[in-house]
């Protein structure tokens, strides 16, 4: 079955260091979502893309924060410039379509700021 | 305006009883609803979802839910827990927003803890 794969699965980075998290979605899907999970808290929703452009955003996904779909299967998350309270689980997800709301996770990258 | 409640941070059962997960939803159009599974330090695994066809759910390891309108529940059951089912819990509603795209928002989670 296809997956959605991330990388790296351990990112550990120092504060103010950027951070690029990569996510390859299952080929045919056509929406592609970020989700992130601070440990012990609740999945929190940053950011969706579709058609190439962002088509909702999170007050969490602040200027620090940007997306790319760089060459038609990566979709990449960049973090600017980590903070400590950035350390979490990031989900990338990607869904079929619009109608099919069913988001297809994968294995997560646990990010930890020093 | 979509939300959704998990009504119980930590469900503790014995292995081979019943399992009973809540869930709350708020939401102004119909909609889907679904439970994901996270194992320990693991991702997010699908086990069911509602859309808006049969209200009770089959999904995977013998789990289901009953989409109830009137209670605005969409709890997850199991007859008989088993050791496996040891994980985190997540309830998920997705309704359409005002430009037609979908931000399917969690739950907070429960816990499921199966003793011996």
């Amino acid at each position: 079955e296809p997956e959605v794969t991330q990388t790296p699965s351990h990112q550990v980075t120092q504060m103010g260091q950027e951070v690029i998290l990569r996510c390859v979605p299952i080929s045919n899907h056509l929406y592609f979502y970020w989700y992130r999970q601070i440990l012990g808290q609740k999945v929190e929703f940053l950011v969706s893309f579709y058609n190439n452009e962002i088509s909702e955003k999170s007050e969490i996904f602040d200027d620090q924060f940007s997306v790319e779909r760089p060459d038609g299967s990566n979709f990449t998350l960049k973090i600017r410039s980590t903070k400590l309270e950035d350390s979490a689980m990031y989900f990338c997800a990607s869904s079929v379509s619009g109608r099919d709301r069913t988001l297809h996770f994968g294995n997560g990258t646990r990010l930890t700021v020093t | 305006a979509q939300s959704v409640t998990q009504l119980d941070s930590h469900v503790s059962v014995s292995e081979g009883t019943p399992v009973l997960l809540r869930c709350n939803y708020s939401s102004s159009y119909s909609p889907s609803l679904f439970w994901y599974v996270q194992h320990p330090n693991k991702g997010l695994q699908l086990l069911l979802k509602y859309t808006s066809a049969a209200t009770l759910v089959k999904g995977i390891n013998g789990f289901e839910a009953e989409f109830k309108k009137s209670e605005t529940s969409f709890h997850l059951t199991k007859p008989s827990a088993h050791m496996s089912d040891a994980a985190e819990y997540f309830c998920v509603v997705s309704e359409p927003l005002s430009g037609g795209s979908y931000i399917p928002t969690f739950g907070r989670g429960t816990s499921l803890i199966v003793h011996p």
